[in-house]
């Protein structure tokens, strides 16, 4: 069965702070990855794509990369910031379907 | 100003009564797709319409139902016959249906509930 797990489940840092976010996967064949960002109560918003030739996608201070080797992917966000706090989505497409696999989300909190 | 936009953001309902729940965008594209979204879940799909006048069940649809009779619209209605309809509802909407290479661009939600 084609699944999407992120971990942790939600995570709370100080402002400034790094942390990373994990996603593993067994859809297969892969055809690439996302990773959304959804504040509380708003539609996700697309933050990186990746396709399975790329291993590193950076997007101002989120940098997400891949192995498709071990099917995991993680999204590093760098000096965190108060408006980081939502819940980050990480979205899989199979090559074979084209169906989008979503994972259950990250949920961030970033206290000052 | 660009964008998808759902109405109304917040809906009550009381049991056994139909509610439709508004979508639409100026993007110009062809894709569009409901989804629903429950606490500690991934989104799921509901319905999704490739083309004017067509749409496909998604993995969920028993409740729901779609039309799409412009481009720019594809109104949800939620049915009496969802048995459990209180959840978040994102419509969005992509150039073409490849999900492969075109990303979903989703719209602010609507957030349902069954009193």
């Amino acid at each position: 069965k084609n699944q999407v797990e992120q971990s942790p489940q939600s995570l709370i840092i100080l402002e400034g702070k790094n942390c990373t976010l994990q996603c593993n996967y067994t859809v297969s064949p892969f055809s690439n990855l996302r990773w959304y960002k959804q504040d509380t109560g708003r539609g996700p918003v697309s933050l990186t794509i990746m396709t399975f030739s790329e291993n590193t996608k950076s997007n101002g201070r989120y940098t997400a990369t891949l192995d498709a080797d071990t099917k995991q992917s993680s999204l590093h966000i760098t000096a965190s910031q108060l408006s980081d706090s939502a819940s980050y989505i990480c979205v899989v497409s199979g090559s074979v379907t084209g169906k989008l696999i979503f994972g259950q989300g990250t949920t961030l909190q970033v206290k000052p | 100003d660009g964008g998808i936009t759902q109405s109304p953001k917040y809906l009550f309902r009381k049991e056994g009564q139909n509610v439709t729940l508004s979508c639409e965008q100026n993007l110009n594209h062809d894709a569009m797709y409901w989804y629903r979204q429950d606490p500690g879940q991934g989104l799921r799909l509901i319905y999704y319409s490739q083309i004017v006048n067509d749409f496909q069940k998604g993995d969920i649809a028993e409740g729901y139902s779609v039309s799409r009779e412009k481009k720019e619209s594809f109104p949800l209605t939620v049915t009496s016959a969802q048995k459990n309809p209180t959840a978040f509802y994102l419509c969005a909407s992509s150039i073409r249906d490849r999900a492969s290479t075109d990303t979903q661009y989703f719209g602010p939600g609507t957030r349902l509930t069954v009193l």
